[in-house]
């Protein structure tokens, strides 16, 4: 059973640039959220999508920008990208009837040069 | 969600039980309690969550406190690759629908 899968893995970006980075949720979730971790700190909520609509966000800027497909896919667009936003992204997928736990992907590591 | 206080780095001698504390002294009595890690260069991982019981599974046992402001995760028999970083969480829902937020969590070393 494949868990979540990002892509990416790794990334470098001019500042400036837009980015768009990609997951595919667990197989039978169907909400997934976005975390952004700065090096030697905890994971930070972005946003989470359900039902192909933005349902929660956290204090990230208008840059940061997702989108849910039908087939519970998601991808997260960051525009104007600064030297900050250099960080790992995490895609975190869950079922939103289910009671466990949320399956995290490895993350994409992106660099802004 | 309530605000989690945990030991920023711990040892443990390998094949020791490791206890790492939680402090959450402000969890309202319908927030859970959820603990996860993370290996480096991987994501967070879920091992356990409970409300106000003892929990027990195959990775780990969780004792929370009868007053609920604190826990302890118990892992009863480190291995290396236990080492790893080790978050505490207090959140309102464990389903979907609900944020983590993430403290700085404890830095366990597990040493041969």
């Amino acid at each position: 059973d494949a868990g979540v899968t990002q892509s990416p893995t790794h990334l470098i970006k001019t500042r400036g640039q837009q980015v768009t980075l990609r997951c595919s949720p667990k197989s039978g979730h169907d909400t997934v959220s976005w975390y952004q971790q700065a090096l030697g700190q905890g994971p930070q909520f972005i946003f989470q999508y359900y039902e192909e609509e933005e349902r929660q966000r956290g204090n990230f800027p208008d840059r940061f920008s997702g989108h849910q497909f039908p087939n519970y896919s998601s991808e997260l667009n960051v525009n104007a990208l600064l030297l900050g936003d250099s960080a790992l992204y995490l895609c975190a997928s869950s079922l939103e009837a289910g009671v466990y736990g949320y399956t995290f992907g490895s993350g994409t590591r992106l660099t802004v040069v | 969600d309530a605000k989690t206080t945990q030991p920023p780095s711990m040892d443990c001698a390998e094949g020791r039980a490791a206890n790492l504390p939680c402090n959450h002294s402000t969890i309202s009595g319908n927030e859970y309690v959820y603990w996860y890690r993370q290996i480096h260069s991987q994501g967070p991982q879920y091992i356990i969550h409970g409300l106000k019981n003892n929990e027990t599974n195959e990775m780990a046992s969780l004792i929370i406190t009868e007053d609920r402001k604190s826990s302890t995760l118990i892992l009863p028999h480190a291995t290396l690759r236990d080492t790893a970083v080790y978050y505490c969480i207090a959140s309102l829902s464990h389903n979907a629908g609900n944020m983590l937020t993430f403290g700085g969590g404890t830095r366990l070393m597990v040493k041969p």
